[in-house]
């Protein structure tokens, strides 16, 4: 199967500690998005990639978020100095972005954060 | 601000009837909708999609129906199954937009009793 992938899949780690999630997409998709999901709540936007470029961020990604895509592949998700309210599901999706099925993401199974 | 809103957190319903979840926007802008399913531990798994240029959509058991003008979209499951038992997402798109980000409703979990 080849579908989206994420490590870790659970990450605990203690407030004010730095972590990193690695998304692995669709090897044919260029496009590659990174949502947040909270208890209880929809999975919210927070960044998104056309191939290596980072094109649009949500004012839920505050400066200690970042994220890349070298070479158009896979993404990092870094988080510095987390907070407890940093605890959530991390979301991974890729879509092909042309096509008959253009707007359609296929969701990874997340990389759940626990800070404490 | 939520603009879309999924108002029925749960729903029950006996194996072999109908599930009818439902959904509602208040951007204008948007144009194209997707219904999620998702099992625990899992990520959201892609059901059925629909244009604003459409108001039906069928795919095997799934329905999805668009009205603009009142701006609600549901989605039909028929017959239900154990299997459907999930919390299902409705999410929307504007297609002319860079990236076409989605939307997520809150989520309605579905129980299906045999």
């Amino acid at each position: 199967d080849t579908g989206v992938s994420q490590n870790p899949r659970h990450k605990i780690t203690k407030r004010g500690q730095n972590v990193t999630f690695r998304c692995d997409p669709i090897s044919e998709h260029n496009r590659l998005y990174w949502y947040r999901q909270t208890l209880g709540q929809g999975p919210e936007f927070l960044t998104y990639f056309q191939n290596e470029a980072q094109l649009e961020k949500s004012r839920l990604l505050s400066d200690r978020f970042s994220a890349e895509r070298p070479k158009g592949s896979f993404s990092t998700l870094e988080i510095q100095r987390t907070e407890q309210g940093d605890s959530a599901m991390y979301l991974c999706a890729s879509s092909l972005g042309q096509g008959p099925y253009p707007y359609e993401q296929y969701f990874g199974p997340g990389t759940r954060l626990t800070v404490t | 601000d939520q603009q879309v809103k999924q108002n029925s957190p749960s729903l029950s319903v006996q194996e072999g009837r109908i599930s009818i979840l439902n959904c509602d926007y208040t951007n204008s802008m948007f144009d194209y909708f997707l219904w999620y399913k998702k099992y625990p531990a899992e990520g959201p798994t892609f059901l059925i999609s629909i244009s604003s240029i459409k108001d039906k959509n069928e795919d095997g058991r799934f329905t999805v129906f668009l009205n603009k003008s009142a701006k609600h979209l549901s989605l039909h499951i028929v017959p239900s199954q154990p299997g459907d038992s999930a919390v299902y997402f409705c999410a929307a798109s504007m297609i002319k937009a860079a990236g076409n980000k989605l939307t997520f409703g809150g989520g309605t979990r579905v129980l299906v009793k045999p």
